[in-house]
């Protein structure tokens, strides 16, 4: 497809289970983002890749997320050990080095 | 550190009202300020961007005017209609258009016939 799609659209996890999210960036977009917005507020920047670069991992809120991107293309952000607070939409985005960003539909994550 | 303040909401309005949206930042050097929108079911988009102090963003009849001396960046749009209902969001970057954006919280507009 054109544009940046997520996998699953909706997650439900029981406390204390790993769980992994999907992103498929815009093919050609070097710069991928994800994003964490919980119920009523703004989207919160979690970790950020750039073409080769050392990953930006600023905003990730505990050494329970991590993320990896191959190349290009493919981004996984898992989260270990998912507590009650982790549940947000997760939103994915990419664009190209000097660009705009397009984001995904996200994901919906909800831990039981 | 960087931050972004927006009005809370919901919004309502009528059909062919002025829509004000108040926001207000903090940030160090000179940020590029942008609103996005989420229209109900749909991924986030970018509806308009100002890059340096003075300028005008603008796109499908909404405006906002980067403020340094105030600040600010607030959305306007002289004459809303009911496709305009969405979820509203103020962001800034600090490096052009790329590295991450800080979002406020967003504020929802409601308009009705």
């Amino acid at each position: 497809g054109a544009g940046v799609s997520q996998s699953p659209s909706n997650k439900v996890t029981e406390k204390g289970k790993d769980v992994e999210l999907r992103c498929d960036p815009i093919s050609g977009h070097t710069a991928l983002y994800w994003y964490r917005q919980r119920l009523g507020q703004g989207l919160e920047f979690l970790i950020y890749f750039q073409g080769n670069s050392a990953p930006d991992k600023s905003g990730l809120p505990s050494d329970r997320f991590s993320a990896e991107r191959t190349g290009e293309s493919v981004s996984t952000l898992t989260i270990q050990r998912t507590q009650q607070e982790d549940s947000a939409v997760y939103l994915c985005a990419s664009s190209l080095a000097e660009g705009e960003q397009f984001f995904g539909p996200g994901t919906r994550l909800t831990v039981l | 550190g960087n931050s972004v303040t927006q009005m809370e909401g919901p919004v309502t309005l009528s059909e062919e009202a002025f829509l004000t949206i108040n926001c207000t930042y903090t940030a160090t050097g000179y940020p590029s300020l942008f609103w996005y929108v989420q229209y109900p079911g749909e991924g986030l988009q970018l509806l308009l961007k100002a890059t340096k102090a003075d300028d005008k963003g603008s796109n499908k009849g909404f405006e906002a005017t980067y403020r340094k001396e105030t600040t600010s960046f607030h959305l306007e749009k002289g004459s809303v209609q009911v496709s305009d209902s969405a979820v509203y969001f103020c962001a800034l970057s600090r490096s052009g258009n790329t590295g991450k954006l800080i979002f406020g919280q967003g504020t929802t507009l409601q308009v009705k016939p």
